[in-house]
Formats: C-alpha cells, sequence, structure tokens
C-alpha cells in the first residue's frame, strides 16, 4: 500500500493562472517532504522541500502547504508558465528512516500558453 | 560536472540473462540509491549505500544486488531478470541523510 499518494495523475492550467498540486500521505511519522519535478528522459530534479516544524514554505514561484492533521501537502505555482509543465512527484521521510524516501506516484501538470 | 551519470541508457534482455547498470557521479557524496519506476507508482527505493563498501536493502531489493567498491560508483545488478523487472531505473546521490537528492536520467530495461 502506497503511503504517499497523488490522486490527481495530470492537472492542466492557462499560463498565468495558479497550479495547484495535491499530495496525502498516510505514515504519521513522516517529518520531512520535498517536491521534484521530472521532464520527459530526464531524472527528477529537487524543487522544495518543507520540514514538520513549518507549515509554509515559499521559494520564488513555488508554495508548499503542511497540514499535518490531514497528513496534506499541496505545492502551488503561480504564476504558472509554459516551462513548468512537467510531472510533479511529492516524496516524505521521516527521522528513523531518513534513508527512506516514500514516493508518490506523480502529477503532470500541462501550463498552456 | 557531470552529476549523476547511468550506463546503459536502454536495454532488452531476455528473461533469464543478467546484466549490471552503472551510476557514477562526481559530487564526492557519501549516499547513492536505486529507485525503479513503474506507470502509477512512485519511484520505489531498490537499495542504497550509506558509504564506500556499504549497501543496504530498500522497498523492494528481492531480485537485485548491489555493490560500491568505490565512492563515486554504485553498481545494480541483475543476475536473473524477470519480465516483472522491466522498468526505467534511476540512480540517486546525496551528500548525507534527508538532504537533496540528486539524480541521473535513468535507464530504462526491457526484459522479454
Amino acid at each position: 500500500d502506497q503511503q504517499v499518494k497523488q490522486n490527481s495523475p495530470s492537472l492542466s492550467v492557462q499560463e498565468g493562472r495558479i497550479s495547484i498540486l495535491n499530495c496525502d500521505y498516510t505514515n504519521s511519522m513522516f517529518d520531512y517532504f520535498l517536491w521534484y519535478k521530472k521532464y520527459p528522459a530526464e531524472g527528477p530534479t529537487f524543487l522544495i522541500s518543507i520540514s514538520s516544524i513549518k507549515d509554509k514554505n515559499e521559494d520564488g514561484r513555488f508554495t508548499v502547504f503542511l497540514n499535518k492533521s490531514a497528513k496534506h501537502l499541496s505545492l502551488h505555482i503561480v504564476p504558472s508558465q509554459p516551462g513548468d509543465s512537467a510531472v510533479y512527484f511529492c516524496a516524505a521521510n521521516d527521522e528513523y528512516n531518513f534513508n527512506k524516501f516514500y514516493f508518490g506516484s506523480g502529477t503532470k501538470l500541462n501550463v498552456k500558453p | 560536472n557531470a552529476g549523476v551519470t547511468q550506463t546503459p541508457k536502454f536495454r532488452v534482455l531476455k528473461t533469464g540473462q543478467s546484466m549490471t547498470l552503472l551510476c557514477a557521479q562526481d559530487m564526492n557524496h557519501e549516499y547513492m540509491y536505486w529507485y525503479r519506476q513503474d506507470p502509477g507508482m512512485g519511484l520505489r527505493l531498490i537499495h542504497y549505500s550509506v558509504g564506500e563498501g556499504t549497501t543496504a536493502k530498500g522497498e523492494v531489493p528481492d531480485g537485485y544486488n548491489v555493490s560500491r567498491l568505490k565512492k563515486q560508483n554504485f553498481l545494480l545488478g541483475l543476475e536473473s531478470a524477470a519480465p516483472s523487472q522491466t522498468s526505467v531505473y534511476f540512480c540517486a546521490s546525496s551528500y548525507s541523510e534527508q538532504e537533496t537528492q540528486y539524480f541521473g536520467p535513468g535507464t530504462r530495461l526491457l526484459v522479454l
């Protein structure tokens, strides 16, 4: 059973609007979360992270929100650009198994010009 | 810096054949990882290494072996390939635990 889930396989957004990508997890021990971005034929690249002591982390156009009680995190991209079109993976781990990251299945974002 | 490189990029194997996937990193990272990615699933950790000469099992280690004889290289071996091992394999490295992992471009493996 997957411990990290991304229930939306795809998302389409108009350029300039907000993209919201969601991620749910089941393991309450998870305390560190990351988002990766992946273009076709390339490996994932790190985008942004958040630890459980925070509920928000911002980096330019990208903001990650963490709701620990709901075991939910989301990635907001504002404004969305065509170059943001990629597959986005969320990942999580805990301090007791800090070498093991659990990944969601990914959400394919398409930003239309 | 090349970052993380993987060899080969694509391979077709017959059931029962063996092969080794090579991962190399030039960032002097201690930690290295092998993942597989299958349709509809996230990346799943196969094996990892916390330093030269060390290896450990991940989430889905069965059917695979690994070696880390040199700090910069992490090898993934399939002794007797099975169709269930058809997947895209990604290698990653990081400076330490819970640090950002840097991924290679992936190896697409098809087992017939």
